[in-house]
């Protein structure tokens, strides 16, 4: 079964960091781009981040960057999101997304895990 | 950035009927807009990929159409496990964007 879970959500301080985890399992997780996608509770989604295959291309919302970091270990099937200085605002739900390529050239977040929840707060 | 806006931002709505969502982009994204469904405390699912392609095991009644900046998604008869919010996405540029949402409801 392919498969997405995150972990490694809590309550931390404003300024504090986090380290987020997802473990990718049923594919060859090398293969695939990935991305971290947040979302506030009644809000839409927000893209923050993404990592092609072997982590080579790497490009962040602005409202994260300097602050976010996203990596991936092919070899463990795993992909990251270090999150340092962070803010209030930054209190979301984030998902980790596999970003499917489609032979027409077309591209879509195929396969999403079940989140893990950030708060922010002092 | 590209502006995603969808209308309506939730509707009532009985099993049976058919129901059509709009996703407006601020700028030309040709053909590169994704739906995706919501239900409550889960993940987002998608539905519809390239406006009008269908992902792998959505039942047929979904159905997208559109180009542009002009998107909607219609579902010819409203099943009770239909009802979720929707979102639109756009892939033209960086970064990606997500409409605000659509929520259906039972009538």
């Amino acid at each position: 079964e392919v498969q997405l879970v995150e972990s490694g959500g809590g309550l931390v301080q404003p300024g504090g960091s986090l380290r987020l985890s997802c473990t990718a399992s049923g594919f060859s997780f090398r293969s695939y781009w990935m991305h971290w996608v947040r979302q506030v509770p009644g809000k839409g989604p927000v893209w923050v981040s993404r990592t092609n295959s072997d982590g080579s291309g790497i490009t962040y919302a602005d409202s994260v960057k300097g602050r976010f970091s996203i990596s991936r270990d092919n070899a463990q099937s795993m992909l990251y999101l270090h999150m340092n200085s962070l803010r209030v605002e930054d209190t979301a739900v984030y998902y980790c997304a596999r970003y499917y390529f489609d032979t027409a050239g077309f591209y879509y977040m195929d396969v999403w895990g079940r989140g893990t929840t950030v708060t922010v707060s002092s | 950035d590209i502006q995603m806006t969808q209308s309506p931002s939730s509707l009532s709505a009985s099993v049976g009927d058919r129901v059509s969502i709009s996703c407006r982009a601020s700028q030309s994204i040709s053909s590169d807009l994704n739906w995706y469904q919501q239900r409550a405390g889960k993940a987002p699912k998608p539905l519809i990929y390239g406006a009008s392609r269908l992902h792998s095991g959505v039942p047929s009644r979904f159905s997208g159409s559109g180009s542009g900046t002009d998107f909607t998604l219609t579902i010819s008869s409203l099943q009770p496990e239909d009802f979720a919010t929707y979102y639109c996405q756009q892939h033209y540029t960086s970064p990606l964007t997500f409409g605000g949402g659509t929520k259906v409801e039972i009538k």
